[in-house]
């Protein structure tokens, strides 16, 4: 299993430009979570989706959109990306059952971007 | 609102020596508790956790986490610190808040533990 893989690795971006990363999961996971990570702040959530058509507004959803129009891959949006999107994009999978290791969320890599 | 603190930026331990990394909580009701760390140039890695139960949690890596609901803490340790320690550790507190199904993570702001040989 690669467990969850996101694309690109790094972008630079320009003011104004969009751009779509994507995340791909193969534990057949139905919950699926977008986060930024800036400098002394943690972790923030975008957006979620707790299964296939769904997704939902987090903490700083601001600038994004998403979609999960399959099981496996999220998708986040940058329409008009802005200099304040710099930061360190991470998905996280985990699956259906709460308690136990059903709380544990999975990560990927991250996607490095940079906006000019 | 469910919240979770790290007082220590940074935490500095000899090899060999115990290392403890804090976390505070602030939750309604029975809190869920994370620890992931995150190596240089990596996505978040599960530790360990606490849901219910024995109060001393053990985990990966040698690590271990003891719940304390009087004084609302998490904190990390390890016996005997190794170089390989060295990582960014987050806490992070299940948000039972809203819309609860969706088992949504509030993470701290992370505390960078520095070992040197």
């Amino acid at each position: 299993n690669a467990g969850v893989t996101q694309t690109p690795k790094f972008r630079v971006l320009k003011t104004g430009q969009s751009m779509t990363l994507l995340c791909a999961q193969d534990m057949n996971h139905e919950y699926m979570y977008w986060y930024r990570q800036d400098p002394g702040m943690g972790l923030r959530l975008i957006h979620y989706s707790v299964g296939e058509g769904t997704t939902a507004k987090g903490e700083v959803p601001d600038g994004y959109n998403v979609s999960r129009l399959k099981k496996q891959n999220f998708l986040l949006g940058l329409e008009s990306a802005a200099p304040s999107q710099t930061s360190v994009y991470f998905c996280a999978s985990r699956r259906l059952s709460s308690g136990g290791s059903g709380e544990t969320q999975y990560f990927g890599p991250g996607t490095r971007l940079l906006v000019l | 609102a469910q919240s979770v603190a790290q007082p220590e930026d940074q935490v500095n331990v000899a090899e060999g020596n115990p290392l403890t990394v804090k976390c505070t909580y602030s939750v309604s009701g029975n809190p869920y508790l994370f620890w992931y760390v995150q190596y240089p140039n990596r996505g978040l890695q599960f530790l360990l956790k606490y849901i219910t139960g024995d109060n001393l949690v053990k985990g990966s890596y040698g690590f271990e986490a003891e719940f304390n609901k009087s004084q609302t803490s998490f904190h990390l340790k390890k016996p005997s610190a190794l170089v390989s320690d060295s990582a960014l550790y987050f806490c992070a507190v299940r948000d039972m808040g809203g819309d609860s199904s969706a088992s949504k993570i509030i993470f701290g702001s992370g505390t960078r533990l520095s070992i040197r040989p």
